[in-house]
């Protein structure tokens, strides 16, 4: 049950766009519309940004969009601010009522 | 607006047990499940399990079983969450969170760091 793949950072200029991508397998991201986005800043709990894929909670920037095509998600933000910088989790059900996360995305806003 | 409390810090012995708490307030406590999910320093997150606040139901990560423990009173509105046998690998913050049908946690408590050490 090895954790789904992210890269381990990237980073792009205020106003630019960037996409994280996360990589699971036929078991759980392939499988399930059931992909949420966590953005944590350091010594901070993780705080949820997308959840089913592409849903926004109430409150979360219209700059961060989610979709997912086969055993891939993605999480993209629009417009980067620098309050962006931050650690980026994905996280998928995987069946069987359980959940598996990301090894996580440092990105910084250069 | 809701708002999940956590105990604090605790450093045991291996060998030992503890038990982490998780008070939550701003919604109706049976409406959500809570996850566990914890972070070993400099790490990335690690679901542990979760439990149905309505009715006690649990499902735990497989390399957990065993050594886990989760349980809700519902009268106080609090979740605990026990881990037996510790090792100096278990040192982590712990975090609970509210989530809905144990597919993605919604709100999350202030994290718990638990240290392991003789």
């Amino acid at each position: 049950q090895s954790a789904l793949t992210q890269p381990a950072s990237v980073s792009g200029s205020p106003g630019q766009s960037i996409t994280i991508s996360c990589t699971g397998t036929s078991s759980d991201v392939g499988s399930y519309n059931l992909v949420s986005w966590y953005q944590q800043h350091p010594g901070k709990a993780p705080k949820l940004m997308i959840y089913e894929v592409s849903k926004r909670p109430s409150g979360v920037s219209n700059r961060f969009s989610g979709s997912k095509s086969g055993n891939t998600a993605s999480l993209t933000i629009s417009g980067l601010q620098a309050e962006d910088e931050a650690d980026y989790y994905c996280c998928s059900y995987a069946g069987s009522s359980t959940l598996r996360f990301g090894g996580g995305t440092k990105l910084t806003v250069l | 607006q809701v708002q999940l409390v956590q105990s604090g810090a605790e450093v045991k012995k291996p060998g030992a047990s503890v038990k982490v708490s998780c008070k939550a307030s701003g919604y109706t406590f049976t409406s959500y499940g809570i996850s566990w999910v914890r972070q070993a320093p400099g790490q990335g997150l690690e679901w542990m399990g979760w439990i149905s606040a309505y009715n006690g139901n649990t499902n735990y990560a497989q390399k957990l079983q065993g050594r886990v423990t989760m349980t809700t009173d519902t009268s106080t509105s609090t979740a605990y969450m026990e881990l037996r046998s510790l090792r100096s690998d278990d040192t982590a913050v712990y975090y609970c969170a509210a989530d809905g049908s144990g597919t993605a946690p919604i709100y999350w408590g202030q994290g718990t760091l638990v240290t392991v050490s003789s």
